[in-house]
């Protein structure tokens, strides 16, 4: 069972780029999110989802899109990089939607803006 | 503007004492919160929560108490052993939003042998 997977786990980028993180779960949970962890500040919600086909901005959703075409993945896309999105993203999923239920985080992909 | 914080980034302790980890809210509408544990280089796995309604919740060595007047919850960690050194979150749903989780910065620990 590998719960929350994330790739890549390491990506440069120069500025300008777009690229696409990507994140799947095999446990069938409905709700997924995004974060990204700089350091001081935590982690901060970016986008999430409650279900295939519904998405919603989070806390720090400029410069990011989603997608959630099916229950497994849950794509996260930096349209033009900038070197203010250089942070390690998580994503992670529940069973139950809402924060109010333990998440299951992937080990993360450290991005780095040039 | 964090709404959850955690004021203390380090914290040193020996293995078998105890460890307390310091978490303050302003948003008196939050009603549940989580602690998360972050090893480097893993994501964040869930540790414990308290619902408001209660004042303690205890499971194994860790127990969470919430302090509804002061907004403030602290983790204790008794007895502290080398396998705790990490990153502990405290996070809460956002009053406005359920789906919505708000993360304090983390606090690093560190258990000495």
């Amino acid at each position: 069972n590998a719960g929350v997977t994330q790739t890549p786990k390491f990506q440069v980028l120069k500025t300008g780029q777009s690229m696409t993180l990507q994140c799947a779960q095999d446990m069938n949970h409905e709700y997924m999110s995004w974060y990204r962890q700089d350091p001081g500040m935590g982690l901060r919600l970016i986008h999430y989802s409650v279900g295939a086909g519904i998405t919603d901005q989070g806390e720090v959703p400029n410069g990011y899109n989603v997608s959630r075409s099916t229950t497994e993945d849950f794509p996260l896309r930096l349209l033009s990089a900038a070197p203010s999105q250089t942070s390690v993203y998580f994503c992670a999923s529940s069973y139950r939607q809402g924060a109010y239920q333990p998440q299951h985080f992937g080990d993360g992909t450290r991005l780095s803006i040039l | 503007d964090q709404q959850v914080k955690q004021n203390s980034p380090s914290l040193s302790v020996q293995e078998g004492r105890i460890s307390i980890l310091n978490c303050d809210y302003t948003n008196s509408m939050f009603d549940y919160f989580l602690w998360y544990k972050k090893y480097p280089a893993e994501g964040p796995t869930f540790l414990i929560s308290i619902s408001s309604i209660k004042d303690k919740n205890e499971d194994g060595r860790f127990t969470v108490f919430l302090n509804k007047s002061a907004k403030h919850l602290s983790l204790h960690i008794v007895p502290s052993q080398p396998g705790d050194s990490a990153v502990y979150f405290c996070a809460a749903p956002a009053a406005s939003n359920d789906y919505k989780l708000s993360f304090g910065a983390g606090t690093t620990v560190t258990v000495r042998a």
